[in-house]
């Protein structure tokens, strides 16, 4: 079974500075997605990015990006810009793509503070 | 587009009754949905996935018997918490996916639940 660990339960960051979000995962698979998913206090799950596994090149939605390494299973999260709508948990995630059914594994969940 | 409603947001019951909470997709057809469950300050743990027409398959440790799960058109699911209690109440986020590349599962809001 697929695992998803991120190792800091909480982070923090000036606005308009830079972070990065950690997340490894385990897999025997050799293609798959990663997400990373915002969830504001709201608690709505809002998709951030999403990582091809057979895709090369690190996915970038504005100010956020990845850092994808396939082969140490690790996939970071860079807010750039940092702003204070950021803050929210942050939810790694796999998905497996066998099957159109294939479930979201989720990791523990980063708290990002921004302050200012 | 890709919205996904649920009702009620916010349901209160006295123990031992039964809740059901709905689950839809508002702009497309959902092909699977699936239940998750939040404790607080916690990860999302899946509960079972759906599949239209057919019975839903649960998470090991997922009493199929207590929380009953429905998917009963290709723009509805329901979960049925049958005789509630305390130790029930959480936040349920149900999520849909269309079927088709790249099969995306879209976030309800979520219904909090709270067993008296």
């Amino acid at each position: 079974a697929q695992t998803v660990t991120q190792s800091q339960p909480e982070m923090s960051v000036q606005e308009a500075e830079t972070v990065t979000l950690s997340c490894t995962y385990d897999t025997s698979e050799s293609d798959y997605y990663l997400f990373w998913y915002k969830q504001p206090p709201s608690r709505q799950m809002i998709l951030v990015i999403r990582q091809e596994a057979y895709k090369q090149q690190n996915a970038t939605e504005n100010r956020f990006s990845v850092n994808f390494q396939k082969a140490a299973k690790s996939f970071s999260l860079k807010i750039s810009d940092s702003q204070l709508g950021d803050a929210a948990m942050y939810f790694c995630a796999y998905r497996s793509v066998t099957g159109t059914a294939s479930k979201l594994t989720f990791g523990t969940g980063t708290r990002l503070q921004v302050t200012l | 587009g890709a919205v996904v409603s649920q009702h009620p947001s916010w349901v209160i019951c006295k123990s031992g009754t039964s809740v059901k909470i709905e689950c839809r997709s508002l702009d497309f057809q959902a092909t699977t949905m699936f239940w998750y469950r939040q404790f607080p300050k916690q990860s999302l743990m899946l509960m079972a996935t759906s599949n239209e027409g057919s019975k839903a398959t649960y998470e090991q440790g997922v009493e199929k018997d207590k929380f009953l799960i429905n998917h009963a058109s290709l723009t509805l699911s329901t979960l049925t918490v049958t005789s509630a209690h305390p130790e029930d109440s959480s936040f349920y986020i149900c999520s849909a996916s269309p079927g088709t590349y790249p099969y995306e599962q879209y976030f309800g809001p979520g219904t909090r639940l709270t067993v008296t």
